[in-house]
């Protein structure tokens, strides 16, 4: 079955490097994506990496996939504050099939 | 880039009352919209899956008549929540498929559904 999984919380300090870790379960995944929710707000896309890659570089933001571990990572170089939200690692099966979440991780940033 | 705006953003309604929540696509044709509850400090709960011009497709346990869904064209899907209840209230997040640009899935700002 479909199962994704975050660590629930991480504090970092501002200006260190955060990594937020997700595992996924169904092979056959074809996008994983990291989304970016502040609070009270719906959920921002920040990147998404097809699963025939490695990895993705946007700016401060560097994704990795391990597809042999079923392993996503997300990391945010010189974290600031606002960068203060709730990530959510998601994962699409097939082109038309809905996303399945990770329970999301909130990461705390203190200056 | 793309936009998938929610409207309204914020809603109170009677008990008994009906609400209705508006997802739209702003560049983009999107055939698939996606509806999702969350309950505070949880993930998301897919509801149903919207595909234009058919009827949605829900998940277990949601309540098909309780939760009306209309796709009518290739950027708007609606969400009705009928006779609402106080358990009802939540944030309501919708989100959209834009099959052009690799099925990359956007989401709406959100609508938080207060029943009183």
């Amino acid at each position: 079955g479909e199962d994704v999984e975050q660590s629930l919380f991480l504090s970092v300090r501002e200006g260190d490097s955060s990594v937020i870790n997700c595992t996924y379960t169904d092979s056959s995944s074809t996008y994983l994506y990291w989304y970016k929710q502040e609070p009270g707000a719906g959920l921002q896309l920040l990147t998404y990496i097809f699963s025939n890659m490695d990895m993705k570089q946007d700016q401060r933001l560097t994704v990795l996939l391990n597809k042999k571990d079923k392993h996503l990572s997300l990391r945010i170089a010189d974290t600031q504050t606002g960068d203060s939200a709730i990530y959510f690692c998601a994962e699409s099966i097939r082109g038309n099939t809905p996303l399945v979440f990770g329970k999301g991780t909130r990461l705390s940033v203190i200056a | 880039g793309a936009v998938v705006s929610q409207h309204p953003s914020r809603v109170i309604c009677k008990s008994g009352t009906s609400v209705k929540i508006e997802c739209r696509s702003l560049d983009f044709q999107a055939t698939t919209m996606f509806w999702y509850r969350q309950f505070p400090k949880q993930s998301l709960m897919l509801m149903a899956t919207s595909n234009e011009g058919s009827k949605a497709t829900y998940e277990q346990g949601v309540e098909k008549d309780k939760f009306l869904i209309n796709h009518a064209s290739l950027t708007l899907s609606t969400l009705t929540v009928t006779s609402a209840h106080p358990e009802d209230s939540s944030f309501y997040i919708c989100s959209a498929r834009d099959a052009s640009l690799g099925n990359t899935i956007y989401f709406g700002e959100g609508s938080w559904l207060t029943v009183v």
